[in-house]
């Protein structure tokens, strides 16, 4: 079945800080995979998705790339601000209803 | 934009009781709505998946008869834990999706923290 492995956390970064959190992924036929950010108090948002190999998604600064080769998606970003503090979510999607299955989600925590 | 809101946002009851969390798409109909559960410092567990007017498609392990899924519109789907107890305290959370594609967004909802004493 279908699988997302998440690097734990959590991760502490200082403003301007470079950000990468890992995320592999085992999966049959080709999904599609995402991120998403939670806030606190708030519902998951999508952050960025890639839907077939080599894409890239960005948003917001984040970026990420479909690794079919290494089965990752990567989530980097150059320089992290306060406002970046949240639990990230990696996840893929098949095509049946477009169920998701997500990794366990790294907590996020941005110090000025 | 596209929300999503659950209600109650947390909620507390006896061992044996039943309790109902409704999930509305507040701007876009959604033919489709999943239902997880989050444990604490854990991933979302996908549930069962909502269709507006037929029965709900429960994950594997998941007790179709202690978690009664109701789709009845498009706009709203609810969740009851029937005969809850303590191992049934955790976080619920509800998407919807928009449109009847399958590679739609889904939107979730802030969640529900039940607690069952």
């Amino acid at each position: 079945g279908n699988s997302v492995t998440q690097m734990e956390g959590p991760v502490t970064l200082s403003e301007e800080a470079f950000l990468t959190i890992n995320c592999t992924y085992t999966a049959t036929g080709y999904p599609s995979l995402f991120w998403y950010v939670q806030y606190p108090g708030e519902g998951l948002q999508l952050l960025l998705k890639a839907t077939k190999a080599d894409d890239k998604g960005s948003n917001k600064g984040f970026e990420a790339t479909y690794r079919k080769e290494t089965t990752s998606f990567h989530l980097e970003k150059g320089s992290v601000q306060v406002s970046d503090s949240a639990v990230y979510f990696c996840a893929l999607g098949g095509t049946s209803y477009g169920k998701l299955t997500f990794g366990q989600g790294t907590i996020l925590t941005v110090h000025p | 934009g596209a929300v999503v809101s659950q209600h109650p946002s947390w909620v507390i009851c006896k061992s044996g009781t039943s309790v109902k969390i409704e999930c509305r798409s507040l701007d876009f109909q959604a033919t489709t709505m999943f239902w997880y559960r989050q444990f604490p410092k854990q991933s979302l567990m996908l549930m069962a998946t909502s269709n507006e007017g037929s029965k709900a498609t429960y994950e594997q392990g998941v007790e179709k008869d202690k978690f009664l899924i109701n789709h009845a519109s498009l706009t709203l789907s609810t969740l009851t834990v029937t005969s809850a107890h303590p191992e049934d305290s955790s976080f619920y959370i509800c998407s919807a999706r928009k449109g009847g594609s399958a590679y739609n967004e889904q939107f979730f909802g802030p969640g529900t923290r039940l607690t069952v004493l």
